[in-house]
Formats: C-alpha cells, sequence, structure tokens
C-alpha cells in the first residue's frame, strides 16, 4: 500500500550501533504497529501506538524502543543492535473501530 | 495472550485443484480473523476476513470458514493458479492487537 512508507528500505549495520527504522503514513490512521519477521516465526508485534501520547508494548519489546512524533509518523530504535535483531520489519497501520491493518513494504535489517 | 496455530507450514498442490490452510486460536474474546497473502520480497496483503459472528465468507475462489466453538478457522482456495504461489499468514485480534500464525508456504505446481 502506497499510503505506508518506510525509511530505509535495507540497512547493514555493526554489533552495538544505533539505529532508527521510520514509518510514515498518509491513511491518516491514528493506530501504528511495528513487527518484526523471522522465517518459520510469522509477524510477531514489537510496539503498537494508539495516538501520539499513547505507546504500548508488544510480545517481543526488549531491546527496542519508539517515538510517536505524530499521528502520521512512528519510528523504531534500536539502542545498541545485535545479530539477532537481523529480521524484516514491517510497519502497520489502522483507524480506530476499523480492524484491517495496512502494511507498509517493510526495511530489510542485518546486523553483522 | 492470544496464541495462534497454523497448519500446514508447506503445502503443495495442483494447478486447479483445491488448497486448505487452517488455524486454531486460544482466546474466546478473539473477534476478527484475517487472512493475508504475502508474495516474496512483498508485504502482507489483506485478502479475505471473518469476524465472530458470521461462520463462512467467500469472495470468488477464496473462502474463509469459523468455528467459535472449537476455536479454529480455515482458508479454502478453489481452481488454485500459479499466482496463487505465496506465503499465507492467518492471525486473530484480540484488544486491538493481531497475532498471526506462523505461516503457510502454498505452491502451486503446473
Amino acid at each position: 500500500d502506497a499510503d505506508v512508507t518506510q525509511t530505509p528500505r535495507n540497512r547493514i549495520t555493526k554489533t552495538g550501533k544505533r539505529i532508527m527504522l521510520e514509518c510514515s503514513q498518509t491513511k491518516g490512521h491514528d493506530r501504528m504497529y511495528w513487527y518484526r519477521q523471522d522465517p518459520g516465526l510469522g509477524l510477531r508485534l514489537i510496539y503498537y501506538s494508539f495516538d501520539v501520547k499513547d505507546i504500548n508494548k508488544g510480545e517481543i519489546s526488549d531491546g527496542y524502543s519508539v517515538s510517536r512524533q505524530a499521528q502520521a509518523k512512528f519510528s523504531l530504535s534500536l539502542e545498541s543492535a545485535i545479530p539477532n535483531q537481523t529480521a524484516l520489519y514491517f510497519c502497520a497501520t489502522r483507524q480506530a473501530g476499523i480492524e484491517t491493518q495496512y502494511f507498509g513494504p517493510g526495511t530489510r535489517l542485518l546486523v553483522l | 495472550g492470544e496464541n495462534v496455530e497454523q497448519h500446514p507450514s508447506t503445502l503443495s498442490v495442483q494447478e486447479g485443484d483445491s488448497a486448505v490452510i487452517k488455524c486454531t486460536y486460544s482466546d474466546s474474546a478473539s473477534n476478527y480473523f484475517p487472512w493475508y497473502k504475502q508474495e516474496l520480497g512483498k508485504r502482507p496483503q489483506l485478502i479475505i476476513d471473518i469476524r465472530s459472528n458470521v461462520g463462512e465468507k467467500k469472495d470468488q475462489r477464496i473462502a474463509v470458514t469459523l468455528n467459535k466453538t472449537a476455536k479454529h478457522f480455515s482458508l479454502h482456495i478453489t481452481e488454485t493458479q500459479p499466482e496463487d504461489s505465496a506465503v499465507y499468514f492467518c492471525a486473530a485480534t484480540g484488544n486491538e492487537k493481531l497475532t498471526f500464525g506462523t505461516g503457510t508456504r502454498l505452491t502451486i505446481i503446473p
């Protein structure tokens, strides 16, 4: 869905480095989510936000932090990257009262 | 929290045959069950969904059934075509969060 964008699309970093992944949406949705996808494990929820002042931990939040800078922007940070954070990261959005989530194109992250 | 199990993990069917993917969930409060299709290198895309007050929903060659008592739901694809080859994920919603199954890689054999 072109209304949900993620930057960068690919990133290689080294162990211990700080990295930020960004998600922007023009759909006007208030709910935003960050997921991690690993082979054979499906998509697992890292953090989610219902509005700028509401941030919630998901299933696997350890080692990650988030910032909701505006309704349209939701960033995911790895304060000190480690190799087992190598994965495909997806942002998703939805509108309150409507269950359908719309996914961004994903960011492929490799931590060496 | 919610736990969603999905089977099989891989499925190969002849073109034109039907494919069935099954999921079970644990939280009886879950009330929304979407299915996503993910092609290689692409984002997950919603293909069909069902709510807990409905037992079956169909959209052309795709159908989903839900058994609330048994807490399981299934995706049925009929008359499969090569473009159906992808990874399919089921999910269940509780408290505005989606919990995904681990995915089924469907391969259509020409």
